[in-house]
């Protein structure tokens, strides 16, 4: 299996520009999150789903990020308008949900670099 | 409000010897923690979870224990080797959800 793949793996933008990051799940997972990490505030959840429903958006940080997941091996992540303070590392991880509840392990993309200018 | 603390220094460790790392939670009641390794500019990798009913896990020459009591998980690198050199990474659950809360990390540098 290839991993979960993010892409693309570096964007620089200006402030104001609408940025879309991009993850592919481990095929057969049912679960996939999204993070965001810095410095600052380390490995924050954003926001995560099961079977490609939004279950915990809780972390999302204002109405300018959005997430979607159209099927069980696409997910975005959108922010518009873009501002300086979103420069991160943003992750997706993806894991399968057993029916016990949650002991499942994350695995990891590669991770967004993203910087705005 | 629920806490998770790390170690925020750098250990350095000479090779050889055994690396002790801590993960310390408040107000939280965990049913499983886990352990992740992250080395720069990549994600981070799961390396071993366990169970708020066992006391201790190992994994070649990794160990983990958690006491409950203590609210305390502590990682254990073993004959520490210059390729263990990374950051560490403990994660909280709570029982409902698959949901998991990192702790800020801590770096490891094993020399030579």
């Amino acid at each position: 299996d290839a991993g979960v793949i993010q892409s693309p793996r570096h964007e620089v933008t200006e402030m104001g520009q609408e940025v879309t990051l991009r993850c592919k799940p481990i095929s057969g997972h049912n679960s996939l999150f999204w993070y965001r990490q810095t410095m600052m505030r380390g490995l924050e959840l954003l926001i995560y789903f099961n079977n490609n429903v939004p279950i915990d958006d809780s972390g999302m940080p204002e109405d300018r990020f959005s997430a979607k997941m159209p099927n069980a091996s696409f997910s975005t992540l959108k922010i518009q308008p873009s501002e300086p303070r979103d420069s991160a590392v943003y992750f997706c991880a993806s894991s399968l949900r057993g029916t016990g509840g949650g002991k499942e392990t994350q695995y990891f993309g590669p991770g967004t670099r993203l910087l705005v200018l | 409000s629920q806490k998770i603390e790390q170690n925020s220094e750098a250990l350095n460790i000479q090779e050889g010897k055994t690396a002790t790392l801590t993960c310390n939670y408040t107000n939280y009641s965990p049913a499983y923690l886990q352990w992740y390794r992250q080395d720069p500019g990549r994600g981070p990798v799961f390396l071993l979870l366990i169970r708020e009913n066992e006391k201790e896990k190992r994994k070649e020459r990794l160990k983990v224990t958690f006491d409950t009591t203590l609210k305390q998980s502590l990682f254990h690198i073993t004959a520490s080797q210059p390729a263990d050199s990374a950051t560490y990474l403990c994660a909280l659950d709570k029982a409902a959800g698959n949901k998991l809360t990192f702790g800020g990390g801590t770096r490891v540098l094993v020399k030579p």
